[in-house]
């Protein structure tokens, strides 16, 4: 089943503070996050394994709570070039670089 | 270090037609997965390939059929081509063990008229 993002879309001003959410109805062994911009292809943003553990770069950070099987995204301080889709792609097995099934995407738009 | 590669870019095709695209995985990958982005959407997994064998397959009819070749190299082909095969069609590598992390291709466009 697919994983749920929510919000849809946001606006933000530069420089304010954003959180997407995924959840599943199914017991998950990772999440990956993906930001897509226009025309262009998905980048890869984190993984998160089942054990809950929160990944980290710079100003982007997630989080995974496997009892809730949901996964967040926190954009902390948000840029310009935040700005674009972004994707929760979940598999719910472990047996190494399986399909993924994504989101429908939410929509993140940075004004300065 | 060169990325997933992916042609052509953009290719139009009439209803019925058959269609060949093609992926180069990142180097040192040896896994490759098909997704199908219509506009608007998440990509929606087609099939995995790896040690030249369809290994996963998602929701898709037997019209999408794939291929991997012995340089990890891999193809989708589809057939009997439909107004709703329009899409655009990612490539993305990994490596088989373990939840690895999948690198995109740009993409190729694909219109059907």
């Amino acid at each position: 089943q697919q994983p749920v993002q929510s919000p849809q879309a946001v606006i933000l001003r530069e420089g304010e503070d954003a959180v997407i959410n995924c959840s599943s109805s199914k017991a998950l062994y990772s999440v990956h996050w993906y930001r897509q911009k226009h025309g262009e292809a998905p980048v890869f943003l984190m993984i998160l394994l089942k054990g809950g553990e929160q990944k980290g770069h710079e100003k982007i950070s997630a989080s995974f709570n496997e009892k809730k099987q949901q996964s967040s995204l926190y954009l902390t301080a948000s840029q310009l070039s935040y700005s674009g889709t972004y994707f929760c792609g979940t598999s719910d097995s472990g047996g190494g670089a399986d399909g993924l099934t994504f989101g429908k995407g939410t929509h993140l738009i940075i004004q300065p | 270090d060169a990325g997933v590669t992916q042609s052509p870019t953009h290719l139009i095709k009439t209803r019925g037609q058959q269609v060949t695209l093609r992926c180069s995985p990142k180097s040192g990958h040896d896994t490759v997965s098909w997704y199908q982005q219509a506009l608007g959407q998440g990509p929606q997994f087609i099939f995995q390939y790896y040690e030249e064998e369809e290994r996963q397959r998602g929701n898709f009819p037997d019209r999408f059929s794939g291929h991997q070749f012995p340089n990890y190299s891999s193809e989708l082909n589809v057939n009997a081509l439909l107004l709703g095969d329009s899409a655009l069609y990612l490539c993305a590598s990994s490596l088989v063990w373990g939840a690895d992390t999948q690198y995109f291709g740009p993409g190729t466009r694909l219109t059907v008229l």
